[in-house]
């Protein structure tokens, strides 16, 4: 791994089923972040991490729950998917707050 | 609230030309400001990161500018090439609501033409 990966790449999902998009880094970074990307609208935050254990609310963090049990990996679970949350996920990280962050290649989700 | 600006929107240059991308923020109390690429149905790949205390960063054909105080980040690229085809996203880190974050441009969408 080099990097940051995220899984799966893309994925149709049934409205009200639930869904966990995976996100590894190798980077030994202490901060990891969570956006979607949507036409017109842009990248916005969803969750965030500054640190394994600890996890915050971003912009629009209604329908996705997001877990940090150890520096590399940051999950983020929809528990009831709607056709809303259809969008491109993309996880980053950074070394702390300040400094340059790095993304995914992204996640592709559609919901139907 | 912070709102980040990029213009043109799009555009489109022969190749071989120099050219300037442009990003604007409303609130100058940034930590540093990132210069991203994206090409279609992939993730970001970071260009050029400024520190709020630096004026500017070269990397290759790339050279990007911060002044802080109007609010102004430009990218230039030198020598365009047919491969710098992609749309270029600024964002900016800040502290808001008790946490760091990253705010996004709409991105410029690039087109070099052979």
């Amino acid at each position: 791994i080099a990097g940051i990966t995220q899984a799966p790449t893309s994925q149709i999902l049934a409205a009200g089923r639930r869904m966990t998009l995976r996100c590894t880094q190798d980077m030994r970074h202490n901060a990891m972040y969570w956006y979607r990307q949507d036409l017109g609208l842009g990248l916005r935050l969803i969750h965030y991490s500054n640190t394994a254990g600890t996890t915050g609310k971003g912009e629009v963090p209604d329908g996705y729950s997001v877990s940090r049990a150890n520096t590399d990996d940051f999950p983020l679970t929809l528990a009831s998917a709607v056709p809303s949350q259809t969008s491109v996920y993309f996880c980053a990280s950074s070394d702390s707050g300040m400094t340059e962050a790095f993304f995914g290649q992204g996640t592709r989700l559609t919901v139907v | 609230k912070q709102e980040v600006t990029q213009i043109p929107a799009a555009l489109s240059v022969p190749e071989g030309e120099n050219l300037v991308l442009n990003c604007s923020f409303t609130d100058s109390a940034i930590y540093n400001l990132q210069w991203f690429r994206q090409d279609p149905g992939k993730g970001l790949t970071s260009l050029l990161l400024i520190q709020s205390s630096q004026r500017e960063q070269t990397s290759g054909r790339l050279n990007a500018s911060l002044d802080k105080s109007s609010g102004r980040s430009t990218l230039y690229i030198a020598a365009s090439q047919p491969g710098d085809s992609a749309t270029y996203l600024c964002a900016v880190r800040l502290i808001s609501g008790g946490y760091n974050k990253l705010i996004f441009g709409a991105g410029t969408r690039l087109a070099v033409h052979p």
